[in-house]
């Protein structure tokens, strides 16, 4: 079975831009969510979706927006790029949204913002 | 507001000796916790998990952890250490009282293993 899938594996962008990163969740799970990571900040969720409809929602500005399609493949938005959102965005899924689901993580997208 | 610590930035042991990393948290109901490993350049990775029941959870890799209320802790412990075992390892707590789905992690602590 494939593990979550994030595409692209590295982006470059410069300040003002806007970017979209998709992810890929197991095959049958139906739930996925979003986590930045930064050496500074550290993992910060970011929102989570199921069933197409978004159940949890960190505390990012309104730049930071994601979708979920039928499929559950889920895209993440981000619109006027700052320095400080240069991270690791990483994408996980899990079967179900009950809380003791464990997460799969796919490897990240690294988002680099010059 | 739920919480995780990881007070020790890197662990440095000896190849075949025991390791703990620590972690406490803090939730205001009742918490499912977890342990994940993150290797260079990849995603995070599942080593185990508390709901309930045991206090002593076992999980991949050999690695094991020990959930006590009292002290509000979970520390992930290996009764002996591989070099392939350093790595990134993450703590995380959800409150299974208040049905937030987001997972909070600790800052990590990172597992050096020496020949």
């Amino acid at each position: 079975k494939a593990g979550v899938t994030q595409t692209p594996r590295y982006l470059i962008k410069t300040r003002g831009q806007q970017v979209t990163l998709s992810c890929s969740p197991i095959s049958g799970h139906r739930s996925v969510s979003w986590y930045q990571q930064t050496p500074g900040q550290g993992l910060q969720f970011l929102f989570e979706y199921f069933s197409e409809t978004q159940r949890n929602k960190g505390n990012f500005p309104g730049r930071f927006s994601g979708r979920q399609f039928s499929n559950s493949r889920s895209e993440m938005n981000v619109s006027t790029l700052e320095l400080g959102d240069s991270a690791l965005y990483l994408c996980a899924s899990s079967f179900s949204d009950r809380s003791h689901e464990k997460l799969f993580f796919g490897s990240g997208t690294q988002l680099s913002v010059l | 507001a739920q919480s995780v610590a990881q007070p020790e930035d890197q662990v440095n042991v000896a190849e075949g000796n025991p390791l703990t990393v620590k972690c406490t948290y803090s939730v205001s109901g009742n918490p499912y916790l977890f342990w994940y490993v993150q290797y260079p350049n990849r995603g995070l990775q599942f080593l185990l998990k508390y709901i309930t029941g045991d206090n002593l959870v076992k999980g991949s890799y050999g690695f094991e952890a020990e959930f006590n209320k009292s002290q509000t802790s979970f520390h992930l412990k290996k009764p002996s250490a591989l070099v392939s075992d350093s790595a990134l390892y993450f703590c995380a707590v959800r409150d299974m009282d208040t049905g937030r789905r987001a997972l909070t992690f600790g800052s990590g602590t990172r597992l050096q293993v020496q020949p």
